[in-house]
């Protein structure tokens, strides 16, 4: 069964470097998200990504954060400068189409800023 | 804005014991309403859905039914085994106003014992 992954399982970095998370979606899937989980909280939406654009991002998803599809197939999320406070599990998820509920998610990255 | 709240966990079972997670949201309009589960060091997966008031969502003997008057959707199953220890996380997307991005709880851990 096709599934999405994610690389690295676990980063750990220091505040204020920068890290790439990385993501293969299922390979006919079209449509792109990023979500986030700090310990003991809420699944939250980042941003989704449709046709090499951002279609949507939440408050969370400032100008520290970005993602593009370098080459077709990865899709990355990077952080530019991280923070304490970004330490959390990040999920990337994908989806046939926009309107279709059945997002599959990866196994997540879970990040931990020193 | 939309909501999710469901119950704190973990919640402990002994095997075949009856299993109930409440779940209840806020929403504008008519949302549809999942649950997803996650297993240890795997990603979220859909478990059911259900897309309009008095639907039941089922699969895998889990259970859940779309309460409009109530707002809720509560995840139920008869029969619990220990491989259904997992967290699972109740979800409502939007189906109008030109944002489908699903609204997540904070996950309900499920401990099943022998």
């Amino acid at each position: 069964e096709p599934e999405v992954t994610q690389t690295p399982s676990h980063q750990v970095t220091q505040m204020g470097q920068e890290v790439i998370l990385r993501c293969v979606p299922i390979s006919n899937h079209l449509y792109f998200y990023w979500y986030r989980q700090i310990l003991g909280q809420k699944v939250e939406f980042l941003v989704s990504f449709y046709n090499n654009e951002i279609s949507e991002k939440s408050e969370i998803f400032d100008d520290q954060f970005s993602v593009e599809r370098p080459d077709g197939s990865n899709f990355t999320l990077k952080i530019r400068s991280t923070k304490l406070e970004d330490s959390a599990m990040y999920f990337c998820a994908t989806g046939a189409a926009e309107l279709s509920y059945e997002q599959y998610f990866g196994p997540g990255t879970r990040l931990t800023v020193t | 804005g939309n909501s999710v709240t469901q119950m704190e966990g973990p919640v402990t079972l002994s095997e075949e014991a009856f299993l109930t997670i409440n779940c209840t949201y806020t929403a504008t309009g008519y949302p549809s309403l999942f649950w997803y589960v996650q297993y240890p060091g795997e990603g979220l997966q859909l478990l059911l859905k259900a897309t309009k008031a008095d639907d039941k969502g089922s699969n895998k003997g889990f259970e859940a039914t779309y309460r409009k008057e109530t707002t809720s959707f509560h995840l139920e199953k008869g029969s619990v085994q220990v491989s259904d220890s997992a967290v699972y996380f109740c979800a409502l997307s939007p189906t109008s106003g030109g944002s489908y991005i699903p609204t997540f709880g904070r996950g309900t851990s499920l401990i099943v014992h022998p």
